[in-house]
């Protein structure tokens, strides 16, 4: 089976860090992507990470544990258009580029 | 980055009826397109892998004869939802990849389908 468990939802304040945690039991594993999504809209890509250890891109980063099952997504700086909900999601390995998500981290970013 | 199309972006229709969704790749080829849909409050629950040339693989629970899926080109794939009802009312959501290599690390989303069926 597949199961992966992110925070229902978190707050914090603007100009804060903040960090959502995802963990992930999947068969098979070919990668792992963090997207942003606003209500009633599209996701759209955040990070990518396959192997294990830290990528940054501008005020996101995103960690991958490989071993742990493990990912988090760090948003530093933050501004009060973050608040969205994050969507982890697992690439199974094989064909067709299948992602399986997560039920989303609904974060609320308070002046 | 790439751009990927839904049509109509929102669609209300009666109990019974059948809706037509449309997804484009715009500037490139995709010989693979995913099918999602979201309730509210949720995540993205695949449906089905539509692939152009082919017939398009479901997930479990999902009813092939319901969600009807066309890959008419390498540019267009349509998901049909067949007698719809209330419980259908959702956000459809498509994907596309945009290489046909498993190793391709980014996948692009249409806007999304609003459908409300009354």
């Amino acid at each position: 089976g597949q199961n992966i468990d992110q925070p229902t939802e978190m707050t914090a304040t603007e100009g804060a860090i903040v960090q959502i945690n995802c963990t992930y039991q999947t068969s098979g594993f070919n990668g792992l992507f963090w997207y942003q999504q606003h209500a009633g809209e599209a996701p759209t890509f955040l990070s990518y990470n396959v192997l294990d250890g830290l990528e940054e891109k501008g005020r996101f980063s995103s960690f991958l544990s490989r071993s742990k099952g493990y990912s988090y997504l760090l948003l530093k700086e933050l501004q009060m258009k973050d608040s969205a909900s994050y969507l982890c999601a697992v690439r199974r390995g094989g064909g067709y580029n299948k992602l399986i998500f997560g039920a989303g981290t609904r974060l609320a970013v308070h002046p | 980055g790439a751009v990927v199309s839904q049509h109509p972006s929102w669609v209300i229709c009666k109990s019974g009826t059948s809706v037509k969704i449309e997804c484009r790749s715009l500037d490139f080829q995709a010989t693979t397109m995913f099918w999602y849909r979201q309730f509210p409050k949720q995540s993205l629950m695949l449906m089905a892998t539509s692939n152009e040339g082919s017939k398009a693989t479901y997930e479990q629970g999902v009813e092939k004869d319901k969600f009807l899926i066309n890959h008419a080109s390498l540019t267009l794939s349509t998901l049909t939802v067949t007698s719809a009802h209330p419980e259908d009312s959702s956000f459809y959501i498509c994907s596309a990849p945009t290489s046909g290599r498993i190793s391709y690390n980014e996948q692009f989303f249409g806007p999304g389908t609003r459908l409300t069926v009354l």
